[in-house]
């Protein structure tokens, strides 16, 4: 695609659903990576892919985290049991050659509110 | 730990003066810094970048300038214009993280017509 895609642009969910946004990178693009941000600050790194593998998830907060790229195009982080905390704005991005020295091109977002 | 920190949250300048924001870094291994801009209700969207073997680096109105033994740099906007205000984000990369970005927390830019 020509950008960066995410959806839903807004999730609202009970506390102790399971929640699933959805990313997709721009077409080719071999990493992918997803980010959370909170209000007034930046954004805060999770995990991230190289095609369908992926290579550091030191930034998820816990268990309840995860994520997938199964095909090494759309990738979906799913958290299971949401708690209060976890309401934020999740931000996905990607990268052409996964390679240092570049930049990333990130989606709109996925806004979360956990009530 | 805050590796990139942004310690002014916002900035007012008037229309055509120069607006300078600031980035400080203290992780040795950063090689890359980029800036970023944001606009409500969008992504964060590239705007310039520099590479650790340079001092300086230009496009059009947006300088940044790296001083590598302060571990600081900053985005000199010149001449402001009122469509420049957004949130700045400062971002640094490390070679062994591939383009893995540690961000600041932003600093709003608001340029007064």
């Amino acid at each position: 695609g020509a950008g960066v895609s995410q959806s839903p642009r807004y999730k609202v969910t009970k506390r102790g659903q399971d929640v699933a946004l959805r990313c997709d990178p721009i077409s080719g693009h071999v990493s992918l990576y997803w980010y959370r941000q909170a209000l007034g600050q930046g954004p805060e790194f999770l995990t991230y892919f190289n095609y369908e593998a992926q290579q550091d998830k030191s930034g998820l907060p816990n268990d309840r985290f995860s994520a997938e790229r199964p095909e090494g195009s759309i990738s979906t982080l799913t958290i299971q049991r949401t708690e209060q905390r976890d309401s934020a704005m999740y931000r996905c991005a990607s990268s052409q050659l996964g390679r240092s020295n570049e930049k990333l091109f990130f989606g709109s977002g996925t806004q979360l509110s956990v009530l | 730990d805050q590796q990139v920190k942004q310690n002014s949250p916002s900035l007012s300048v008037q229309e055509g003066r120069i607006s300078i924001l600031n980035c400080d870094y203290t992780n040795s291994m950063f090689d890359y810094f980029l800036w970023y801009k944001k606009y409500p209700a969008e992504g964060p969207t590239f705007l310039i970048s520099i590479s650790s073997i340079k001092d300086k680096n230009e496009d059009g109105r947006f300088t940044v300038f790296l001083n590598k033994s302060a571990k600081h740099l900053s985005l000199h906007i010149v001449p402001s214009q009122p469509g420049d205000s957004a949130v700045y984000f400062c971002a640094a990369s490390a070679e062994t993280s591939g383009s893995r970005l540690t961000f600041g927390e932003g600093t709003q830019l608001t340029v007064n017509p």
